[in-house]
């Protein structure tokens, strides 16, 4: 079956960098990709990983294991904008484009 | 400036009323989805639309329907059959469907059916 996990909740500190993990089986891997969302807003494109390795972008980093099913998102230099819902997805393949969601992790970082 | 609306951001129905979501995009993108989003789960795919005139059911169609007469827009009707109709509706598009990988979404409808 399609399955995406990732922490239901998790709190940080301002300032602080915290770590959102993801694990995933689903029947092709075509990419896999971050999203920020805000309460009741619509989600933003953070990420969008491939390969396996790590690519930065400013604050935010996601790393992929294609052989573990794994990646994660590390956000440094945490600010308080920064709590939101963090929704790890991945693209079905080969070729194919449908996108898979997890549930979201919910970030809250206090002062 | 280019994005997505989606309109009205509250919709308010009675049971077994149809009711239409509107999705319009400026951004030139030929691919456009609409999900639903429930309390504790992931975006779910509803229908997809690749070009004008096409469109194809996602994961979760069944009390759905979606028309594409103008590259522009793509609404959504939420029929009377669909049994839970009350979620988050966010619509969304890209370039093409093999760029899905990097979405703009709207900012999302809230449709309440009691």
């Amino acid at each position: 079956g399609q399955n995406i996990d990732q922490p239901t909740e998790m709190t940080a500190t301002e300032g602080a960098i915290v770590q959102i993990n993801c694990t995933y089986q689903t029947s092709g891997f075509n990419g896999l990709f971050w999203y920020q969302q805000h309460a009741g807003e619509a989600p933003t494109f953070l990420s969008y990983n491939v390969l396996d390795g790590l690519e930065e972008k400013g604050r935010f980093s996601s790393f992929l294991s294609r052989s573990k099913g794994y990646s994660y998102l590390l956000l440094k230099e945490l600010q308080m904008k920064d709590s939101a819902s963090y929704l790890c997805a991945v693209r079905d393949g080969p070729g194919g484009f449908k996108t898979i969601f997890g549930a979201g992790t919910r970030l809250f970082v206090k002062a | 400036d280019g994005g997505i609306t989606q309109s009205p951001k509250y919709l308010f129905r009675k049971e077994g009323q149809n009711v239409t979501l509107s999705c319009e995009q400026n951004l030139n993108h030929d691919a456009m989805y609409w999900y639903r989003q429930d309390p504790g789960q992931g975006l779910r795919l509803i229908y997809y639309s690749q070009i004008v005139n096409d469109f194809q059911k996602g994961d979760i169609a069944e009390g759905y329907s979606v028309s594409r007469e103008k590259k522009e827009s793509f609404p959504l009707t939420v029929t009377s059959a669909q049994k839970n109709p009350t979620a988050f509706y966010l619509c969304a598009s890209s370039i093409n469907l093999a760029a899905s990988y990097e979405q703009y979404f709207g900012p999302g409808t809230r449709l309440t059916v009691t």
